[in-house]
């Protein structure tokens, strides 16, 4: 049984720019969360799917935007990088239905604008 | 909105002595309480939910809904408990933020030998 792996590890990108960020899912999982974790803070929920569709959303702007493809791997997509984007983001993935908040996490990307 | 408080971002105890790592959260209904540990050099990971009533490791919760408060003991620190700690919070089912879980800040337990 594989976890769930998140790639790049690091990136450096110039203020502006765009980004995608990709995760690959726990084996037999059917959701993803993304997560950005600001330093010396707790994560805070991006945006999850769920049957390729987003199902649920947190206080982030337009420019964040995901994918989930039908393996169950997924993108998430920010445009016009500010300096605040920089954090480690964070992927989980859990199987819908088989219990609230239980999520097996990614080691996540950290995200570097300058 | 709801809110998860974890007061203290730092917390030292000596091998062998309790263990109290405080949450607290802000929301009307019943929500669904989990405490996330993140080992060093290791992956975010579900340690305990309120709702399994179980131990683990050692640690256990409980739930206070007049205190809205889910306060992580364990009657006996180890040095392998050293760890950052997150309290998090899941709203029932039912709404759109089903599964989304809002985390605390944190707090980095160090057990001294």
């Amino acid at each position: 049984e594989t976890g769930v792996t998140q790639s790049p590890t690091h990136l450096i990108k110039t203020r502006g720019q765009q980004v995608t960020l990709r995760c690959s899912s726990q084996s037999g999982h059917n959701t993803v969360s993304w997560y950005q974790q600001a330093l010396g803070q707790g994560p805070q929920f991006i945006f999850q799917y769920y049957r390729e569709e987003e199902n649920g959303r947190g206080n982030f702007p337009p420019r964040f935007s995901g994918l989930q493809f039908p393996n169950y791997s997924s993108e998430l997509n920010v445009n016009a990088l500010e300096l605040d984007d920089s954090a480690l983001y964070l992927c989980a993935s859990s199987l819908y239905g088989g219990g609230v908040g239980v999520y097996t996490f990614g080691s996540g990307t950290r995200l570097t604008v300058v | 909105a709801q809110r998860v408080t974890q007061p203290e971002k730092l917390l030292s105890v000596f091998k062998g002595a309790p263990v109290e790592l405080k949450c607290n959260y802000s929301y009307s209904g019943s929500p669904e309480l989990f405490w996330y540990v993140q080992y060093s050099r290791q992956r975010l990971q579900l340690l305990l939910r309120h709702i399994s009533r179980e131990s683990i490791k050692g640690f256990t919760a409980d739930l206070n809904k007049g205190e809205t408060s889910f306060h992580l003991k364990k009657p006996f620190a180890q040095e392998e408990d050293s760890a950052m700690y997150y309290c998090a919070l899941s709203l029932p089912a039912g709404g759109t933020s089903y599964g989304k879980l809002t985390f605390g800040q944190g707090t980095i337990l160090t057990v001294h030998p």
